[in-house]
């Protein structure tokens, strides 16, 4: 069936190193992808999107890649903190036919950041 | 802006039991999405409410329900509760949920448990 899924559910990472979470999806007919951070105790938090027309997309400390020839996604953050230690989603955010897009998630992956 | 709250924020029920959670979204959404989070599943798709009607439905037998009010405040209630029902349940709210590139913005959730 159509999925977004997550290569690795662990990852840890020496503070100061660059973390690369990766994701592949199934629906080639997806064409927006957007990347959550999920603290423990919270809800999930909107880090970066993007769409399928763009192969590369940064923001501050963090860039979204996207393959579609693989259909692969992934999130680099550059110089990782500690307090970017939570789980980390990317989701596919499909046209329900009903007027609303709907979320499809990914399992996620812990991202530990060793001090 | 006050963001997405969710009352309760911890619930404890037993087996055969109702249970209703409530969402207030961000002043000015009207589109009030809700998601299950457990370990085994993720993040799961609940149903989407934009002005006071159902627009989509995610694949919940009939015992998961909910509304929404003129004021885009939303329900979710869970009927005769089984064990399975022990989640985190995740409410969002967005502007209209019509666009793929709307953000969602996310409570913190009701951590609900059913002994």
């Amino acid at each position: 069936g159509e999925s977004v899924g997550l290569h690795l559910p662990t990852l840890s990472v020496q503070e100061g190193d660059n973390s690369i979470i990766n994701c592949a999806y199934s629906n080639s007919a997806s064409d927006y992808f957007i990347w959550y951070k999920q603290e423990s105790g919270k809800g999930p938090q909107f880090i970066i999107d993007i769409r399928s027309n763009m192969d590369k997309r940064q923001g501050q400390r963090v860039t979204v890649l996207l393959n579609k020839t693989v259909k692969h996604l992934s999130l680099q953050i550059a110089a990782t903190q500690p307090g970017d230690s939570a789980v980390y989603f990317c989701a596919e955010n499909r046209n329900s036919g009903a007027g609303s897009y709907q979320l499809t998630f990914g399992k996620g992956t812990k991202l530990s950041v060793i001090p | 802006k006050a963001g997405v709250t969710q009352t309760p924020r911890y619930l404890i029920k037993t087996r055969g039991q109702q249970v209703t959670l409530s969402c207030s979204p961000i002043s000015g959404h009207r589109s009030v999405s809700w998601y299950q989070q457990t370990p085994g599943q993720g993040l799961q798709f609940l149903f989407e409410y934009f002005s006071e009607t159902q627009r989509n439905k995610g694949n919940f037998p009939g015992r998961f329900s909910g509304r929404q009010f003129s004021n885009s405040r939303s329900e979710m209630n869970v009927s005769t509760l089984e064990l399975g029902d022990s989640a985190l349940y995740l409410c969002a709210s967005s502007s209209t949920g019509a666009s793929a590139n709307e953000k969602l913005f996310f409570g913190s959730g009701t951590q609900l448990s059913v002994l």
